[in-house]
């Protein structure tokens, strides 16, 4: 029990479809994170939530979007994704956001794009 | 920005025997420098970290040192187990305002008994 739970563990989806991954952490921390880890790469940073506020929005595509509805949820809507988008989503979170706060995160989201 | 090279990418050893998993980094003000280890079907959990005020840093059968000259920083694992088997992470930050770890490729550790 890592303390943050994402939902599902697995979903495939097709280019035209709408789907959402949600994250839950019952740490009581106060930053959360997505991450997306594709093989033989080192994890990405997507996006950086402190305090319900998006502080890091790391280039990425628009057609990830997140939301961040209080201090314990971060969702990544995902709209219109290319098959290289298939990944494990990890997310994170983290006493505060500062720079030496260890992550704790979650299982992941497995991600197939067809 | 930070670049992290992480060596090797895969290991295997003996149950017993020991592994060391060595990174570097190329930005000289980054300061914090975590492990995690990361088991089939799950999240990376941190193990160990080390920050740039200490040379070395010891927990059990895992350290971690760190030589701020050269830039890189290691993972010695002794008297390994199979439940070590696992693909660990290096990672590297410095002082801002909020986490931006930039991590290694990773190296997958296989125990066998």
């Amino acid at each position: 029990e890592t303390g943050v739970t994402q939902t599902p563990r697995h979903l495939v989806m097709g280019m035209t479809n709408k789907k959402s991954l949600k994250c839950e952490q019952h740490l009581g921390h106060n930053a959360m994170y997505w991450y997306k880890q594709s093989a033989k790469k080192p994890l990405e940073l997507m996006f950086v939530y402190s305090l319900e506020e998006r502080v890091e929005n790391n280039s990425v595509p628009s057609r990830f979007s997140p939301e961040c509805p209080n201090s314990s949820h971060l969702f990544l809507h995902l709209h219109t994704l290319q098959p290289e988008d298939s990944a494990l989503y990890l997310c994170a979170s983290s006493r505060d956001s500062s720079y030496n706060s260890p992550l704790h995160f979650g299982n992941g989201t497995r991600l197939t794009v067809t | 920005g930070e670049n992290v090279e992480q060596h090797p990418s895969t290991l295997s050893v003996q149950e017993g025997d020991s592994a060391v998993i060595k990174c570097t980094y190329s930005d000289s003000a980054s300061n914090y420098f975590p492990w995690y280890k990361q088991e089939l079907g799950k999240g990376p959990q941190l193990i160990i970290d080390i920050r740039s005020n200490v040379g070395e840093k010891k927990d059990q059968r895992i350290a971690v040192t760190l030589n701020k000259t050269a830039k890189h920083f290691s993972l010695h694992i002794t008297e390994t187990q199979p439940e070590d088997s696992a693909v660990y992470f290096c990672a590297a930050s410095k002082g801002s305002g909020y986490s931006t770890l930039t991590f290694g490729k990773g190296t997958m550790l296989l125990v066998s008994p």
